[in-house]
């Protein structure tokens, strides 16, 4: 399976919104409303911020928001601060039972 | 509140089986709903899940390392555990053991392990 395509880096300043989006295929993304997303900051494990594309889990601020369209979720965080730098990830249940990650997205906040 | 931690050796020779350990403290493993996952990540690169098992003791794998992987659990240690048979220098990664929910999302990670793949 191969993974899902993610930018590898975006940026934006205190205050903006920036979207980093994660292309996948028919059998994995377009097929399923099972993405999720995951932060992860240096030499820490990651963290679950989005699943089922656009449900955040408890405790997760309101600032990130998920969508999909077609074989494209989007991961949008808005109002960025500076503590939102980290590498993000995608994942995606597939038609064969298995999960795939993204290549990941390194947000730097300027 | 959920903890996972991995153990095992830090360091495994080439072609040898890589075994890691994952303790869960603050709840079952026995628990139906969830899958016990594991995901690796090579220093500076990305995440790759590697498999899962559910607690009813059916598993599924990467097709890229299926031949390779063997994920159990022993809930009467409320632990589950990994196999990775026939290691290179390529399997050297931060290991992660992680809580799956409905086989779609990792909701609870251990800290991670750094395995080296060394003679």
């Amino acid at each position: 399976q191969s993974a899902l395509t993610q930018p590898a880096s975006v940026s934006g300043s205190p205050g903006q919104s920036i979207t980093i989006s994660c292309t996948g295929t028919s059998n994995d993304v377009g097929d399923y409303n099972y993405v999720s997303w995951y932060q992860q900051h240096p030499g820490k494990a990651p963290k679950l911020m989005i699943y089922d594309v656009y449900n955040r889990p408890s405790g997760v601020s309101d600032r990130f928001s998920g969508s999909k369209s077609g074989n494209t979720a989007s991961l949008t965080i808005s109002g960025l601060q500076a503590e939102d730098e980290a590498d993000y990830y995608c994942s995606s249940y597939t038609s064969s039972s298995t999960l795939v990650f993204g290549g990941g997205t390194k947000l730097t906040v300027l | 509140q959920l903890q996972l931690q991995e153990s095992g050796p830090r360091l495994v020779k080439p072609s040898e089986t890589l075994s890691l350990t994952c303790t869960s403290s603050g709840g079952s493993i026995s628990t139906s709903y969830y899958s016990w996952g594991w995901i690796r990540q090579p220093p500076g690169k990305g995440l790759e899940w590697i498999g899962s098992m559910y607690y009813s003791g059916s598993t599924y794998h990467n097709p890229s390392l299926k031949s390779r992987v063997t994920v159990s659990l022993d809930t009467s240690k409320n632990h589950f555990s990994l196999k990775l048979s026939s290691v290179t220098a390529a399997d050297t990664a931060f290991y992660y053991c992680a809580r799956q929910v409905n086989r779609r999302r990792f909701d609870y990670w251990g800290q991670g392990t750094l395995v080296t793949v060394s003679s």
